[in-house]
């Protein structure tokens, strides 16, 4: 079955903290995934695809194909890194989302 | 371009009742998506539309039905609304049926009372 799990419906760290967002997905195949970002009172938005190994806002996550994960990290958080955060699996069948529940990131100044 | 844009914004209604939901997809793009988010949760794919058809569906029962215009933007029409659809609804759309993500609305609120 197809499924994205994010295990911490809740992360606070102080700013300056190094921050890891987890990501596990199940998925027979090659898996494409993302992360989504939601600012409070803002539309869902994309921050990172993994296709394109970029780094957005000091963002990275990298695919470990052998633990089924898509860990989101950063260094150093800001405080305008408080937001929901979703990692999302596609489905190459046909283009579908597949969201995990969400992470909340508060970072404490 | 203002991106993808969905109305209403909010939205009650008494269960039982049918409901439409507009979505016109950001400039250029072709492909429609709408997710179902309840509260806390993340968002479930519903359906998803290229092309004019619907290309892939997800868990959803057959009140939920949609439709796309030649001019890309699409409605989700809910029939025989329930409690428990009472949600956001939210509109995706993509030029490349996703490949490299999707641009989303900021979703119609609905509210079944």
């Amino acid at each position: 079955a197809q499924r994205v799990t994010q295990p911490e419906k809740l992360l606070s760290v102080f700013k300056g903290a190094p921050v890891e967002l987890k990501c596990n997905y199940s998925y027979s195949g090659s898996p494409e995934l993302f992360w989504y970002v939601q600012y409070s009172r803002q539309r869902l938005q994309l921050l990172l695809r993994h296709i394109s190994r970029e780094s957005i806002k000091g963002f990275t996550a990298d695919l470990n194909k052998g633990e089924t994960s898509f860990h989101l990290k950063k260094p150093f958080a800001q405080e305008e890194d408080s937001a929901m955060y979703y990692c999302a699996l596609k489905d190459n069948q046909g283009g579908k989302l597949i969201f995990g529940q969400g992470t909340e990131l508060s970072v404490k100044p | 371009d203002a991106g993808v844009t969905q109305s209403p914004t909010h939205l009650i209604k008494t269960r039982g009742q049918q409901v439409t939901l507009r979505c016109s997809p950001k400039s250029g793009h072709d492909t429609v998506s709408w997710y179902q988010q309840a509260l806390g949760q993340g968002p479930q794919f519903i359906f998803q539309y290229y092309e004019e058809e619907e290309r892939q569906r997800g868990n959803f029962p057959d009140r939920f039905s949609g439709h796309q215009f030649p001019n890309y933007s699409s409605e989700l029409n809910v029939n025989a609304l329930l409690l428990g659809d009472s949600a956001l609804y939210l509109c995706a759309s993509s030029p490349d049926r996703g490949l490299y993500g999707y641009t989303f609305g900021s979703g119609t609120r609905l509210t079944v009372v």
